[in-house]
């Protein structure tokens, strides 16, 4: 499984975008770049998924190059409730469709008022 | 039911003892998986059953650990002879299936507290 890198803290004001980069050098072609949220004593819940390109759904954005070497997460106006750790994961869904995901340490990510 | 369904959701136990976690997983999803969360710290991979398929145990720390998911629903982990470094928050996370499926993201539950003392 690729190994992920990405920053340990980020802080941001309300209202502010926020982009969180990983780099996933090692990507593979089969491999899938999936983001998580998770809150104190909470579990991780899924943000975004994507494969290559723009992938936009109503909580983020993100975006992958071509060489699929890296990722940005794009939080839009972020607000103090956004204040989590967020995990940036590789892997591959395997022939039958399920991919057995490998957490690195997150980016923890501060918003102030 | 709505969401994967974990218990207890805090056990405190004496070192040496066996304690049991239980998870209900999504109704109709597939996969199953066993995390472990140290404080402070990121998501350690157990243990996932998939389908009728063997589980792949390659996350397991080592032979105190075991897991069982029965009927491809309910799923238990048992970890023998507890000892203090096992303290963590043991998640459970289930998935849908298919590649082609619109959600492809876990979900996890919120996870047992474990604390060995």
């Amino acid at each position: 499984l690729a190994k992920t890198t990405q920053p340990i803290s980020m802080d941001s004001y309300e209202g502010q975008e926020v982009n969180i980069t990983c780099s996933h050098n090692n990507i593979a072609t089969n491999d899938y770049i999936t983001w998580y949220q998770q809150f104190p004593s909470q579990g991780p819940r899924f943000i975004i998924q994507g494969y290559k390109t723009k992938v936009t759904n109503e909580v983020a954005s993100l975006f992958i190059p071509a060489d699929r070497k890296s990722s940005t997460l794009s939080l839009p106006r972020v607000s103090l409730s956004d204040t989590a750790v967020y995990y940036c994961l590789v892997g591959d869904r395997g022939n039958t469709g399920f991919q057995k995901l490998v957490f690195g340490t997150g980016t923890r990510l501060l918003v102030s008022p | 039911g709505a969401g994967v369904s974990q218990s207890p959701s805090n056990k405190v136990t004496e070192k040496g003892k066996d304690v049991e976690l239980r998870c209900d997983p999504i109704s109709g999803h597939t996969a199953l998986y066993w995390y472990r969360q140290s404080l402070g710290q990121g998501l350690e991979f157990l243990i996932y059953f998939q389908g009728n398929s063997a589980p792949d145990k390659s996350g397991l720390p080592s032979d105190r650990f075991s897991a069982e998911r029965t009927g491809g629903s309910v799923s238990t982990l048992t970890i023998q002879r507890t000892q203090q470094e096992d303290s963590a928050v043991y998640l459970c996370a289930s998935s849908p299936g298919p590649r082609d499926s619109p959600n492809y993201g876990y979900t996890f539950g919120s996870g047992t507290r474990l604390t060995v003392v």
